[in-house]
Parts: C-alpha cells; sequence; structure tokens
C-alpha cells in the first residue's frame, strides 16, 4: 500500500462548478500537507500548504486537513478553464522533530475544467 | 531571475546510449533532487543531495548516476542499464519553509528512447 494515495481521475467539470480533490495517506508522522499544480508539460510548483488539521483559504482555493481521518482535500470554487491542470498532494513530517527533507507525493489528479 | 533550468526540454537518444540531463539552479538551496513521472504513478525520487559532494539514492536510483560538484548544479545521467529510461524527468530544490521543506521545480525534460 502506499503512503499516499490519490485519485488519478481525469475529473471534467463544467466551468463555474465546485472542485474537491482528495488524498489519503497512512503515515501518522505527516504534518505539512502541501497541494502542487502541474500545467501540461510543466514542473509542479506550490499552490498551498497547511500545517496540522484544519482549514486554510486562499482566493478561491481552500486546503482542509483532517488528521484523525487521515484524509486531506483541495476545494476550487467558480472553477475556470485555466484551473485545468494535475494537482498533486504532497506530505511531510515536520522538520523540528526529526522530519528530513524529502516530500512525499500523491499520484496527481488530472483536472479539466470546460467551457 | 531566479529559479531551475533544465535542458533540454525534449531529448531522443538510441537504446544503449548513456545520456546526461542538465539541471541549474540560482536560488542558493543546499538540497536538490531528481524526479522521474510516469503517467498513473506521479513523482518518483531517483536521487538526491543535500549538500555539494554528497547524494542519496531515492526509490528508482537503479540505471541511474549523479554527481554534485558545484551547489548550482545536479546531472543526472541515464544509463544503457537502466531498462525503461522513456519518461518526464524533473528536477528541483528546496528552501526551508516553517517546518518543511518547499521543493521548486524546473521545467522537466522529456527522454524518448528508441
Amino acid at each position: 500500500q502506499k503512503e499516499v494515495e490519490q485519485d488519478p481521475g481525469p475529473l471534467s467539470v463544467p466551468e463555474g462548478a465546485i472542485v474537491s480533490l482528495n488524498c489519503t495517506y497512512s503515515n501518522s508522522a505527516f504534518q505539512y500537507f502541501m497541494w502542487y499544480r502541474q500545467y501540461s508539460r510543466k514542473g509542479p510548483e506550490l499552490l498551498m500548504y497547511t500545517y496540522s488539521s484544519g482549514n486554510k483559504e486562499d482566493g478561491r482555493f481552500t486546503a482542509q486537513v483532517d488528521k484523525s481521518s487521515k484524509y486531506i482535500s483541495l476545494f476550487i470554487r467558480d472553477s475556470q478553464p485555466s484551473d485545468s491542470a494535475t494537482y498533486l498532494c504532497a506530505m511531510s513530517p515536520n522538520i523540528l522533530t526529526g522530519g528530513g527533507n524529502k516530500l512525499t507525493f500523491g499520484t496527481g489528479t488530472q483536472l479539466k475544467v470546460e467551457l | 531571475d531566479g529559479g531551475i533550468t533544465q535542458s533540454p526540454k525534449y531529448l531522443f537518444r538510441k537504446e544503449g546510449q548513456n545520456v546526461t540531463l542538465s539541471c541549474e539552479q540560482n536560488l542558493n538551496h543546499d538540497a536538490m533532487y531528481w524526479y522521474r513521472q510516469d503517467p498513473g504513478q506521479g513523482l518518483r525520487l531517483i536521487y538526491y543531495s543535500q549538500i555539494v559532494n554528497d547524494f542519496q539514492k531515492g526509490d528508482i536510483a537503479e540505471g541511474y548516476s549523479v554527481s554534485r560538484e558545484k551547489k548550482e548544479s545536479f546531472p543526472l545521467t541515464v544509463t544503457s542499464a537502466q531498462k525503461n529510461p522513456t519518461a518526464f524527468y524533473l528536477c528541483a530544490s528546496s528552501m526551508r519553509r516553517d517546518g518543511f521543506y518547499e521543493q521548486y521545480f524546473g521545467p522537466g525534460t522529456r527522454l524518448t528512447v528508441t
């Protein structure tokens, strides 16, 4: 079983829809949870990150972490065609408590927002 | 402009040939990484280096080699021993951000071996 599981999609939604992207994980040591966005034929870039449980909002994007269920989500409101990309979750232990400098990535979910 | 450059963007080789992928960063980051990305498999770590003249194997190091002679540069050699070398290769560097290391990625090199 992989440490991080993510549905690869593809996920196709109409413009303006609310999108929910999810990952599950098995390693209780993970404390930081990231979402990277990767456009076609480009490198991933960090979209947002969350520490431990809770929600974090940035414009149309909301990241949510439920550590008790080992489940993280990224919500995109009012989705736009420019949001079409692959979204990868990534996780890391806290370096202050012994975590290293490697990230564990999900496989990525391919999202297409159609006009 | 700070960032990571990878060259070339597309690379074609014949089976049995070694090939070296370039990765340069001017972000002054200590750590650098190489990943391979295949459809449906996400990012798989090949090698990483935390400091000059030191590097460690990742999850899929067989058939690959690296060097880290300069802080700015972390080239990856795909050897003829790598059974399935055709893939998208991503280089990254990282800096500490709060309690984790944020990774910054280059634009990638798509290698095709026939």
